[in-house]
């Protein structure tokens, strides 16, 4: 079964300072991967997915992520932290089994400090 | 392209009351996914439509839970009788089709039962 898991349900990063999301999976067949952004009282924003193409994935808002099956990760960077980037990132799977439905993680609320 | 609309925004009901969710999902898309989010936790998914048809709702709680998605486009999701563990935000997301992978999320209801 799949299953995600997010280490840290809080990160704090200084503006300016690297951001480091992490995301570990857990998929019978090779996956797809998602990074969502929530912002408070909305909805899910796609950040950026991985579909079997390109390791290194590339998404708005200068956030990237790396797909790596040896160690089942997927974790989500940003070079320069802004104080817009605070909000709740989600990490998702899902598998080419029919459904293609998502497994989400329980999210890293990210707070950026001045 | 307008986005995913949901409506109410925010429900306050006592328990044992009934509430019904509305969801217009983005003009063409064939896929709807009602997702439930407790507070600190990610989406969960309730049930999956492909146009009229139910895909997947093997977390739907079918004894208080009913959800229906007519002629293939607008959907309701109801809840009868509410429990105060239902307190949640419910998001609607759709996409083009289950091969499309990318879902897009409405704002959600924000449930308050007391």
């Amino acid at each position: 079964a799949q299953s995600v898991t997010q280490l840290g349900s809080h990160v704090s990063v200084s503006e300016g300072a690297l951001v480091l999301l992490r995301c570990n999976y857990s998929s019978s067949v090779p996956p797809y991967l998602f990074w969502y952004v929530q912002y408070p009282n909305q909805g899910l924003q796609l950040l950026l997915k991985y579909t079997s193409a390109a390791t290194l994935v590339k998404g708005i808002n200068g956030f990237e992520a790396e797909f790596k099956k040896s160690e089942t990760s997927f974790h989500l960077t940003k070079p320069s932290a802004h104080m817009s980037d605070a909000a709740e990132y989600f990490c998702a799977v899902s598998e080419d089994s029919g459904t293609y439905k998502y497994i989400f993680g329980t999210g890293t609320r990210l707070k950026v400090l001045a | 392209e307008a986005g995913v609309a949901q409506s109410p925004r925010y429900k306050i009901i006592e328990k044992r009351q009934s509430v019904a969710f509305w969801c217009n999902p983005i003009s063409g898309h064939a896929t709807l996914y009602w997702y439930q989010q407790i507070l600190g936790q990610g989406p969960k998914l309730l049930i999956q439509f492909q146009n009229n048809g139910v895909v997947d709702d093997s977390q739907l709680p079918k004894d208080r839970f009913s959800a229906e998605r007519l002629k293939g486009v607008d959907s309701t999701l109801k809840i009868q009788p509410a429990k105060l563990e239902d307190s949640a935000v419910y998001l609607c997301a759709s996409s083009v089709g289950t091969l499309t992978y990318e879902q897009y999320f409405g704002p959600g209801t924000r449930l308050t039962v007391t």
